[in-house]
């Protein structure tokens, strides 16, 4: 069975600082691995996904993850947040479950950008 | 040119009432679905289909029953609507049900059950 944990529900950092948001997950095979924002009465937005052909994955709006399968760790990353960069993270693992796909989400990270 | 829509946005309704929420997408996926986010913003499968066929059914009380009249379309009723219904509803599309393959949402459908 999967599960994803993210480690913090609520990370908060000033404008033009690096942001970090973590993502652990577990799965009995090699999974597919997501991460998806969603911005205030906004659906999920894919920011970027691993498949497995590079571990360092690069994203929309200056996003980038890192998949460490010895870490079991998917973590978020961007060099200068910015003020639009304020909304729910959710990280989300992919694995074939008894003959079918399973998506497990995290539970989400909010992240606050101050000015 | 939006790629899944939903309707209504809001939904206000009282307790044992019947209420239909719609989707339709037009990226020409095979494949829909529709999340249950709680209040705390924790999202869960309840249904997917592929080519108007339905392929999953988590554990959702059967007053929740989808339709897919074409593959563009998975419309939710529910019936007996209850308190603990209240929550935001969000379809999805992808192009097949594959490992690889990312969900296109909707921007939700937030219902509440008075």
């Amino acid at each position: 069975a999967q599960s994803v944990t993210q480690l913090d529900s609520h990370v908060s950092v000033s404008e033009g600082t690096p942001v970090l948001l973590r993502c652990n997950y577990s799965s009995s095979y090699s999974p597919s691995l997501f991460w998806y924002v969603q911005h205030p009465n906004k659906g999920l937005q894919l920011l970027l996904k691993y498949t497995s052909a590079a571990t360092l994955v690069k994203g929309i709006n200056g996003f980038e993850a890192e998949f460490k399968k010895s870490e079991t760790s998917f973590h978020l990353t961007k060099p200068s947040a910015h003020m639009s960069d304020a909304a729910e993270y959710f990280c989300v693992v992919s694995e074939v479950d008894t003959g079918r796909r399973a998506l497990t989400f995290g539970s989400g990270t909010r992240l606050q950008v101050q000015p | 040119d939006t790629a899944v829509s939903q309707t209504p946005k809001y939904l206000v309704t009282q307790m044992g009432n019947d209420k239909s929420i719609k989707c339709e997408q037009n990226l020409g996926h095979d494949t829909m679905y529709w999340y249950k986010q709680d209040s705390k913003k924790f999202l869960k499968i309840m249904f997917s289909y592929n080519n108007k066929e339905l392929i999953i059914n988590e554990t959702v009380p059967n007053r929740f029953s989808p339709k897919s009249p074409d593959k563009a379309h998975l419309n939710l009723h529910i019936n007996s609507l209850e308190l603990g219904d209240s929550a935001v509803y969000f379809c999805a599309s992808s192009p097949i049900d594959g490992l690889n393959s990312p969900l296109h949402f909707g921007n939700g459908t937030r219902l509440t059950v008075t």
